[in-house]
């Protein structure tokens, strides 16, 4: 079983460029959730859906942007790349906001 | 803002010990659940409490929830090296929305 699949895997952009993280699950999970985790400080919730068409901001939400177009797919956008959105990205999933959460094996991103 | 505090921030041991690290808030959580993440990989649950004073065990690994449900305990007895990682918690709110600690990192040498 693949669970959840993250790309790319390494990332360097410049100031100002944009670019979109891949998050694809298998497990036909409703909940999906993109965090961010930064060293030395918890992950933080950047947005998460709870089915396709539906979508809500978490804790960081300002400089990304998301949507779910599909069960399987939960893409995060960064429009404008600032230095401080250099941090490791994780997308997770489960089937109901109760139950476990599956993490991806994250994306890690440098801007410069 | 609801915190959660994990303690010690890092810790080195040798294989055979024990060690015990720890998860502090304010905040009263629903659960509470423990992971743990491997360099380049993303966390895994390990386990889940509910109830205050709540024990789970699983192999070595021991997991206490507090009475008042603010706080947790993680203790590994006889530590492997198979055991090196970074140990996460993280409290469900009222929200069912995680609250993350910083990690504890651990390292067992051989």
């Amino acid at each position: 079983n693949a669970g959840v699949t993250q790309t790319p895997k390494f990332r360097i952009l410049k100031i100002g460029q944009s670019m979109t993280l891949q998050c694809t699950q298998d497990m036909n999970h409703n909940y999906m959730y993109w965090y961010r985790q930064d060293p030395g400080m918890g992950l933080k919730l950047i947005y998460y859906s709870v089915g396709a068409g539906i979508t809500d901001k978490g804790e960081v939400p300002n400089g990304y942007n998301v949507s779910r177009s599909t069960t399987e797919d939960f893409p995060l956008r960064l429009e404008l790349a600032a230095p401080s959105q250099t941090s490791v990205y994780f997308c997770a999933s489960s089937r109901l906001r109760v139950e476990t959460q599956y993490f991806g094996p994250g994306t890690r991103l440098l801007v410069l | 803002t609801q915190l959660l505090e994990q303690s010690p921030q890092f810790l080195s041991i040798q294989e055979g010990e024990n060690l015990t690290v720890y998860c502090n808030s304010s905040s009263v959580f629903s659960s509470l659940q423990w992971y743990r993440q491997e360099p380049g990989e993303g966390p895994v649950l390990l386990v889940t409490v509910v109830t205050g004073g709540e024990v789970k065990k699983l192999k070595r690994l021991t997991f206490q929830f507090g009475d008042a449900r603010k706080d947790s305990s993680l203790h590994i007895t006889a530590a492997q090296t198979g055991d090196t990682g970074l140990y996460l918690c993280a409290g469900k709110d009222s929200n069912y929305q995680l609250i993350w600690g910083a990690g504890t990192k651990l390292i067992i040498k051989p």
